[in-house]
C-alpha cells in the first residue's frame, strides 16, 4: 500500500522565517497531494493541494512543489506567523483509480515570537 | 464552523460499554466519513458512506460499527471496545457523487474517547 513520509516530525522557526515540510511517497500512480493544517484542539482543514499535472502551486504565503520523479512534495510557508503554529498532515491518493487518501504522521510546526 | 457537528466531544467507557458516535453535516454533501486520529500516527480511514451506501471498510475490527440513515447523519456504535481504542474519531464530509480522494475533506471537531 501506499507510505507517505513526513520530516521532520516537529520544526521550530523564528517569527517572520520560512518553514519547510517534506513528504515522500511510493506509489508512482499518486496524482492527488492535499496539505491539512490542524491547530491545537480543532480539526483538520484544508489549506492548499496540487494535483500531479503541476509542479508548483502557490497561495500567498503558502506553497506546494512536487517532484515526482524523486516522489516527494513540500510544503513552504514564508514570513511565519504566531497563527502558523499547528500540525500540518500531507496526504497521496492511493487506491484503484487514486479514490483514496493516504495521510503521514503530520509534522508539528512552532513558530517562536 | 464548518458545517459538519460531532457530540459527545469526550466520551469516556469501559470496555464492556456500548457508545455511540453521532456526526451530522449541513453542507449538502454526499459522501460521509469515519476517521481516527491516534498520537504520533497518520490519520486512519475507518469507513466511507457515499450517498448512503458504504463503499470501504477499511479493515476495521466489528466492534466498531457505522451506521449512515441519509446523507446528512453518520453513526458509529461502539461496544467491547479495548483501551487501545482510545483515540480522537473525526468524522468528515465531502461533495462530490463518488467520495474521489481529490474531494476537499471537511471535518468535525472530533469525540476523543477514553476506554477503560
Amino acid at each position: 500500500g501506499e507510505n507517505v513520509e513526513q520530516h521532520p516530525s516537529t520544526l521550530s522557526v523564528q517569527e517572520g522565517d520560512s518553514a519547510v515540510i517534506k513528504c515522500t511517497y511510493s506509489d508512482s500512480a499518486s496524482n492527488y497531494f492535499p496539505w491539512y493544517k490542524q491547530e491545537l484542539g480543532k480539526r483538520p482543514q484544508l489549506i492548499i493541494d496540487i494535483r500531479s499535472n503541476v509542479g508548483e502551486k502557490k497561495d500567498q504565503r503558502i506553497a506546494v512543489t512536487l517532484n515526482k520523479t524523486a516522489k516527494h512534495f513540500s510544503l513552504h510557508i514564508t514570513e511565519t506567523q504566531p497563527e502558523d503554529s499547528a500540525v500540518y498532515f500531507c496526504a497521496a491518493s492511493i487506491g484503484y483509480g487514486n479514490n483514496r487518501l493516504a495521510f503521514g504522521k503530520g509534522n508539528q510546526v512552532v513558530v517562536i515570537p | 464552523e464548518t458545517g459538519v457537528t460531532q457530540t459527545p466531544r469526550h466520551l469516556v467507557m469501559g470496555m464492556t460499554n456500548k457508545k455511540s458516535l453521532k456526526c451530522e453535516q449541513h453542507l449538502g454533501h454526499n459522501a460521509m466519513y469515519w476517521y481516527k486520529q491516534s498520537a504520533k500516527k497518520p490519520l486512519e480511514l475507518m469507513f466511507v458512506y457515499s450517498l448512503e451506501e458504504r463503499v470501504e471498510n477499511n479493515s476495521v475490527p466489528s466492534r466498531f460499527s457505522p451506521e449512515c440513515p441519509n446523507s446528512s447523519h453518520l453513526f458509529l456504535h461502539l461496544h467491547t471496545l479495548q483501551p487501545e481504542d482510545s483515540a480522537l474519531y473525526l468524522c468528515a464530509s465531502s461533495t462530490g457523487r463518488g467520495a474521489a480522494a481529490n474531494e476537499k475533506l471537511f471535518f468535525g471537531s472530533g469525540t476523543q474517547l477514553s476506554v477503560l
